[in-house]
C-alpha cells in the first residue's frame, strides 16, 4: 500500500525558515518524481514544486523560486522542502504527492500545516 | 498561465441522482485533466486521470469526457459516500487547479 506521511509543519513567524519531509513507502521511491502542493485555508490547491526520480532536476512555481528548495533522499525514502524567508500567503496545508510518469499526482500524504505569523 | 474555470461552485443533489461537473481550460490541454475528491480534513484522491482513465479502485460510478479545453466529471448515480469537494486539474503545461464544486446531498 502505497503510503505518504508529512511531518514538520508548525507556526513560524515571517521571514524565517522551516523544513518539512514527507516519508514514502509501500512503493519504489527512487522510480517516482514527487511534488508538494499546498492548499491555503478555505482556497483551492495550489501546485509548488516538483523533483525528478533521482534529484537531478527540479521545478518550482515563480512566488517560491528562490526562497522554497524541493529535495529527497532516495536512501531514506523521503521527500524535503526547505522554507526560507516565509510570507504570510505561504500559510496552508503542504501536502506531498507521488508523480506518475504520466506527470499527474496519484497518491497524495494527508498533508501538514504550516501557519506564517508573528 | 492556463487558467481553470470549473462550475458549479456548489451543487446540492439526491442520492441516485446523475450529476455533472465541467471544467473549461483557457486554452488547449489537448487530454491532460484530471478530477479529484477531497473529503473534509482528508487528502485529495485521484478519481480520472488523463480525462476519461478511472484510477485504480475507484468505482465506475465515476467518468470523465472531453478534450481540448472543455471537460466533464461525472457521477452517473450519487451515493451517499460523494460528498465532498471536487477539483480538475490540468498537467499539460505547469500545473493548474480548478477552484473546487462543493456537493452536497440535498
Amino acid at each position: 500500500e502505497v503510503q505518504l506521511v508529512e511531518s514538520g509543519g508548525g507556526l513560524v513567524q515571517p521571514g524565517r525558515s522551516l523544513k518539512f519531509s514527507c516519508a514514502a513507502s509501500g512503493f519504489t521511491f527512487s522510480d517516482y518524481a514527487m511534488a508538494w502542493v499546498r492548499q491555503a485555508p478555505k482556497k483551492g490547491l495550489e501546485w509548488v514544486a516538483t523533483i525528478i526520480y533521482d534529484g537531478s532536476s527540479t521545478y518550482y512555481r515563480d512566488s517560491v523560486k528562490g526562497r522554497f528548495t524541493i529535495s529527497r533522499d532516495n536512501a531514506k525514502s523521503t521527500l524535503y522542502l526547505q522554507m526560507d524567508s516565509l510570507r504570510s500567503e505561504d500559510t496552508a496545508t503542504y501536502y506531498c504527492a507521488r508523480t506518475t510518469t504520466g506527470w499527474y499526482f496519484d497518491f497524495w500524504g494527508p498533508g501538514t500545516m504550516v501557519t506564517v505569523s508573528s | 498561465d492556463i487558467q481553470m474555470t470549473q462550475s458549479p461552485s456548489f451543487l446540492s443533489a439526491s442520492v441516485g441522482d446523475r450529476v455533472t461537473i465541467n471544467c473549461k481550460a483557457s486554452q488547449n490541454i489537448n487530454k491532460y485533466l484530471d478530477w479529484y475528491q477531497q473529503k473534509l480534513g482528508e487528502a485529495p484522491k485521484l478519481l480520472i486521470y488523463n480525462t476519461n482513465s478511472l484510477h485504480t479502485g475507484i468505482p465506475s460510478r465515476f467518468s470523465g469526457s472531453g478534450s481540448g479545453t472543455d471537460f466533464t466529471l461525472t457521477i452517473s448515480s450519487l451515493q451517499p459516500e460523494d460528498v465532498a469537494t471536487y477539483f480538475c486539474l490540468q498537467h499539460n503545461s505547469g500545473y493548474t487547479f480548478g477552484a473546487g464544486t462543493k456537493l452536497e446531498l440535498k
